[in-house]
């Protein structure tokens, strides 16, 4: 199974955006790009996937190395609700999804 | 409204007392899957189910049973559970295995084995 990498924690103030990174070198070419959050005491929530090109929903947007051995979820205004561990993940054929131990996102007012 | 729903939230129990820890979701999804997670190793999945009757271990099977007789639901048994499996346990479940879809999780379960 692919691993991911992401820093342990990253900080933001309130209302500007957040870059929080991912690597993923040994990804296959059929895996996923997935990017769950889990706050306080909540289980994960989905936030947004993609395979190779750049991808936007309503709560972020992906971008995706060429290479895909990299790639950032970007928040455009983060806010205090936004705070949590945002895990990167990649998912393949079976499903699964492998968490890694995510990167703990801080958002000050 | 989507969800998945476990029950109980909170559970504590003495060693080797069976327990259950029920999963239900509403969106017809056909993959279903357990996963628990403790502090410094994150979430492991335990079993998972790609349809109704088709059940099969995921990373940390030992201790656990599962069943799948309807599609909805997918429960967890601790046949004789011990204090290792003291844990945050949260069950998901998503379309199907090929689909890439966004995977549901609910609010969880922490079990504490005294």
């Amino acid at each position: 199974d692919a691993k991911t990498t992401q820093p342990n924690s990253m900080e933001s103030n309130e209302e500007e955006p957040v870059h929080l990174p991912c690597n993923h070198s040994t990804i296959s070419g059929t895996d996923y790009i997935h990017w769950y959050r889990q706050l306080p005491s909540q289980g994960p929530e989905y936030v947004i996937h993609g395979l190779t090109s750049n991808v936007n929903n309503r709560m972020a947007s992906l971008a995706i190395a060429e290479d895909r051995k990299s790639s950032t979820l970007i928040l455009h205004r983060a806010t205090l609700r936004d705070a949590a561990v945002y895990y990167c993940i990649l998912r393949g054929n079976t499903g699964k999804l492998i968490f890694g131990q995510g990167t703990t996102l801080q958002v000050k007012p | 409204e989507a969800q998945v729903t476990q029950n109980p939230r909170y559970l504590i129990t003495v060693t080797g007392k069976k327990l259950t820890v029920t999963c239900s979701q509403n969106m017809n999804h056909e993959y279903m899957s357990w996963y628990r997670q403790d502090p410094g190793l994150g979430l492991r999945q335990i079993y998972y189910s790609m349809n109704v009757e088709v059940t099969d271990k995921g990373d940390v099977p030992e201790g656990y049973k599962v069943s799948r007789k309807e599609k909805r639901n997918f429960p967890l048994i601790l046949e004789s559970p011990s204090p290792n499996q003291t844990s945050l346990y949260f069950c998901a479940s998503s379309l199907n295995r090929v689909e890439v879809t966004e995977a549901f999780f609910g609010q969880g379960t922490r079990l504490t084995v005294v």
